[in-house]
């Protein structure tokens, strides 16, 4: 299957635990990008990569969260210290193009919950 | 600030029934790209449909159809004759030049009742 993939699918963790979060995106996509969707809610965008530099942070939700990509493949997500109100489902996705218009093709998600 | 409006959180329809899907949009930027993403029960979001601002052309592809209006800033999306496997919820995204991110809207859940 050459779509992209997340690992793990489900991750529950004690307060105040690290966690981390992988995606692997379609293998010739140059953009990754990483969302948040709590329940009942559209997905809310976090950052994002193109190759390995990473072009956009602010919107991450506090200094706990850091993402990267190391080699301009597969990224990782690290929340510390996590938090109750850290427990949502935590998507990928990664697209081709440099044009805005391509969509961007998403991962099955790892759902975080944290006790 | 870019801003997308579903106000429909919840449709229950039979099934072989049309449904439409409201999306309402706000951006200051005149080039943007318009989507709807499909996320069944399983959870993946799956790409449906895109157009960007400059075509406002109405397209249909199989049951599926869009009506897109720059002057209400509405992205409606039609499902014909829908079937019980259109049970999922329906998020419309917009992406402008202010950044290389998908702005969602809230969804709207479909239930398709046979």
């Amino acid at each position: 299957d050459t779509g992209v993939s997340q690992d793990p699918r489900h991750k529950i963790t004690k307060r105040g635990q690290n966690v981390t979060f992988r995606c692997d995106p379609i293998s010739e996509h140059n953009r990754l990008y990483w969302y948040r969707q709590t329940l009942g809610q559209g997905p809310e965008f976090l950052t994002y990569f193109q190759n390995e530099a990473q072009l956009e942070k602010s919107r991450l939700l506090s200094d706990r969260f850091s993402a990267e990509r190391p080699k301009g493949s597969f990224s990782t997500l690290e929340i510390q210290r996590t938090e109750q109100g850290d427990s949502a489902m935590y998507l990928c996705a990664s697209s081709l193009a440099w044009d805005r218009s391509d969509e961007q093709f998403f991962g099955p998600g790892t759902r975080l919950t944290v006790l | 600030a870019q801003k997308v409006t579903q106000a429909q959180t919840e449709i229950s329809v039979v099934e072989k029934e049309d449904v439409t899907l409201d999306c309402v949009y706000e951006t200051r930027d005149t080039t943007y790209y318009l989507f709807w993403y499909k996320q069944p029960p399983s959870g993946e979001l799956v790409f449906l449909i895109r157009r960007n601002s400059f075509d406002e052309q109405n397209e249909i592809s199989g049951r599926y159809s869009w009506n897109f209006q720059k002057s209400t800033s509405s992205f409606n999306f039609t499902i014909t004759a829908s079937q019980v496997v259109d049970s999922a919820v329906y998020f419309c995204a917009l992406n402008t030049n202010a950044g290389n991110m998908l702005t969602f809207g809230g969804g709207t859940r479909l239930m398709v009742k046979p």
